[in-house]
């Protein structure tokens, strides 16, 4: 069995702050993840991925995320947070990267960015 | 560039009618697509799976005789909601995969149900 925890259910930072969301995973193979974030009334856009490689993953808006087995970890990092970060973000998990792996998902942290 | 489309964006239904959403792979054919559901205050839950050259396969809580859903090419899927009621509200999402493993999702169809 898979499956994703996010212990965030919110986060509140003002704007220029940084902002980490924790991720742990727990699955006995190789994991695939991923973050992705849905913004108002919108579906889900694609942040980052990890494979394999480097556990520093960068993704797009000034994201990045890390990678860590030992700690069954994946959390989710920017330096610098803009109003408009202001979403809600999902990590995701993956058996593999195949036609046939579903996806599990965390229950997703919604970010508020005070300006 | 590779996109996939939901129809349609939005739609309010009565209660015990129902509702059928299309889900389109543009600029790539799709080796899977799965269908999720998010309801009001939770995360994404899969419906069903559908690969090609494979039966489609529902999760736990989810059946055919709910949800039937229609593969009948690399492209395209659909999905009906039959006989909606209120515990169904929610975004459906379709996420389609290609065969690099790149997985691609739809903006989303929302019920509404009254």
């Amino acid at each position: 069995a898979q499956s994703v925890t996010q212990p965030d259910a919110r986060v509140t930072v003002s704007e220029g702050a940084s902002l980490q969301l924790r991720c742990k995973y727990s699955y006995s193979g190789t994991p695939y993840l991923f973050w992705y974030v849905q913004y108002p009334r919108q579906g889900l856009q694609l942040l980052l991925k990890y494979y394999s490689g480097d556990p520093v993953v960068q993704g797009v808006n000034g994201f990045e995320a890390e990678f860590s087995k030992s700690n069954s970890s994946f959390h989710l990092r920017k330096a610098s947070v803009h109003w408009s970060d202001s979403a809600v973000y999902f990590c995701v998990l993956s058996a593999g990267n195949s036609a046939g792996n579903k996806l599990t998902f965390g229950i997703g942290t919604r970010v508020l960015v005070r300006p | 560039g590779a996109l996939v489309y939901q129809y349609p964006r939005r739609t309010i239904c009565k209660s015990g009618t129902s509702m059928r959403m299309e889900c389109q792979a543009v600029g790539f054919q799709a080796t899977s697509v799965a269908w999720y559901r998010q309801s009001p205050q939770k995360t994404f839950e899969l419906i069903a799976l559908s690969t090609v050259n494979s039966a489609i396969k529902y999760e736990q809580n989810f059946t055919q005789e709910k949800f039937p859903i229609s593969h009948p090419n690399l492209s395209f899927s659909s999905m009906t909601v039959l006989n909606a009621y209120l515990e169904d509200r929610g975004l459906y999402l379709c996420g389609a995969r290609e065969d690099t493993g790149q997985l691609y999702f739809g903006e989303g169809s929302k019920l509404t149900v009254l």
